[in-house]
């Protein structure tokens, strides 16, 4: 059964630094890994999407690398902004599915 | 890509009353999903909507307490019936455009039950 895990559950930093999040997954037979940003009560918007033959992906400020032997991707923050405060949700699907399970996410704050 | 509209965005509703939230998306998708969010939670999959067919339900989720209508490629409805305070949650519909693609979600439904 595949299981998702993120840490830390929270994080607060002042502006300016480069942020590490971690998401682990017990079952690496995956054919992506997804990261997402969800504002409070609001949707997700998709950030990154690891396909399982890729290493990593860049988009601006982010990027995600994905480790599928250990079970592990990050999510690099470079120089975090008040504008990144949310909280950051991995996704990988079930074994052999479309359907996403969602890590537990981390919150993140950045302060002014 | 795909963009999803959702309503509505926010109710409160009385406990015991039923609410639908529709999902409509600006193409036609094969793989329509819908998701739950508790206060302080991570999302939990309810239920894949399948077009022409019965929805497919994940354990704890049955079909007399969450139906789910997929008429056509582009629209769905998940109604949430008979609730409960417990069922104050963000529901939210997601779509995929296939194996491997990325996934794209709604912004949610926020229910609070009353």
């Amino acid at each position: 059964k595949q299981e998702v895990t993120q840490i830390p559950a929270a994080l607060s930093v002042p502006e300016g630094e480069n942020l590490v999040l971690n998401c682990s997954f017990t079952d690496s037979a995956i054919y992506n890994l997804q990261w997402f940003r969800q504002d409070p009560g609001k949707g997700l918007t998709s950030l990154l999407l690891i396909q399982s033959s890729q290493r990593e992906q860049t988009s601006g400020r982010l990027n995600a690398s994905l480790d599928k032997s250990s079970g592990r991707s990050t999510l690099y923050i470079a120089a975090s902004q008040p504008g990144d405060s949310a909280t950051y949700l991995c996704a990988v699907p079930y074994s052999g599915t479309y359907k996403y399970i969602f890590g537990t996410g981390t919150r993140l704050k950045v302060l002014a | 890509s795909a963009v999803i509209s959702q309503k509505p965005s926010r109710d409160i509703c009385q406990r015991g009353t039923s609410l639908t939230i529709q999902c409509q998306v600006d193409s036609q998708v094969t793989m329509m999903f819908w998701y739950r969010q508790q206060p302080g939670q991570s999302l939990t999959l309810i239920a894949t909507a399948n077009q022409g067919s019965e929805a497919t339900y994940e354990s704890g989720f049955v079909i007399d307490k969450f139906p789910i209508s997929r008429p056509n490629l582009t629209f769905s409805t998940l109604t949430v019936s008979n609730m409960s305070p417990e069922d104050s949650s963000i529901y939210l519909c997601s779509v995929e455009l296939g194996r491997g693609s990325e996934a794209f979600f709604g912004q949610g439904t926020r229910l609070t039950v009353v």
